[in-house]
């Protein structure tokens, strides 16, 4: 069946340094493509999404390009703050009833 | 646009007794799903539901679950005779075609089973 595997964290970074968090995936058909985010005492959020290949998702400085050719949905941010320490799930959504499939999720922790 | 919400937010019980929680999506969404997130794990994919047809339900909903949405608006799950495993943050998601698809989570409900 369709799956999501991400790279286990935690991703210990300091501020202002570059972030890759990878996140592959396994479907049928074409699936669309999310990165959700889980800050410390908060609901999840969706942080960006992309429906088709080449397409690429950005939203608060993060950014993630849908690869068809390497399965793959690696979220990116040239410079992160400490505000950014959250957990980051990717996740695939397909098929009729667009439920998401989630990966393990990554934690992030920035510090100054 | 105020949201999902979900009460309880938390609730503890003691094993074997029924457990409800209800979600209210937002309100033009006609699409709703529940999901159950346990610690270190993505959230699972539970049931779903298109106004108030409900038309997946995945294995990991035994039979001592149920959910329902009887006006196609808001929707309750419930856990009979509750066990140890059933521990978890139970989460509610809606969407429409509006929305393009995307689905917005409310703040869980975290049940805790004694």
């Amino acid at each position: 069946g369709d799956s999501v595997t991400q790279m286990e964290g935690p991703v210990t970074l300091s501020e202002e340094a570059f972030l890759t968090i990878n996140c592959t995936y396994t479907a049928t058909g074409y699936p669309s493509l999310f990165w959700y985010v889980q800050y410390p005492g908060e609901g999840l959020q969706l942080l960006l999404k992309a429906t088709k290949a080449d397409d690429k998702g950005s939203n608060k400085g993060f950014e993630a390009t849908y690869r068809k050719e390497t399965t793959s949905f690696h979220l990116e941010k040239g410079s992160v703050q400490v505000s950014d320490s959250a957990v980051y799930f990717c996740a695939l959504s397909g098929g009729n009833t667009d439920k998401l499939i989630f990966g393990t999720g990554t934690r992030l922790q920035v510090f100054p | 646009d105020t949201g999902v919400s979900q009460n309880p937010r938390h609730k503890i019980t003691k094993r074997g007794q029924n457990v409800t929680f209800r979600c209210d999506p937002i309100s033009e969404h006609n699409r709703l799903y529940w999901y159950r997130q346990t610690l270190g794990q993505g959230p699972e994919f539970l049931t779903y539901f298109q106004n108030e047809a409900q038309l997946e339900k995945s294995r990991l909903l035994s039979d001592r679950f149920s959910a329902e949405r009887p006006k196609g608006s808001f929707s309750t799950l419930e856990i009979q005779r509750t066990e140890q495993g059933d521990s978890a943050m139970y989460l509610c998601a809606s969407s429409s075609r509006t929305s393009g698809d995307t689905q917005y989570f409310g703040p869980g409900t975290r049940l805790t089973v004694l």
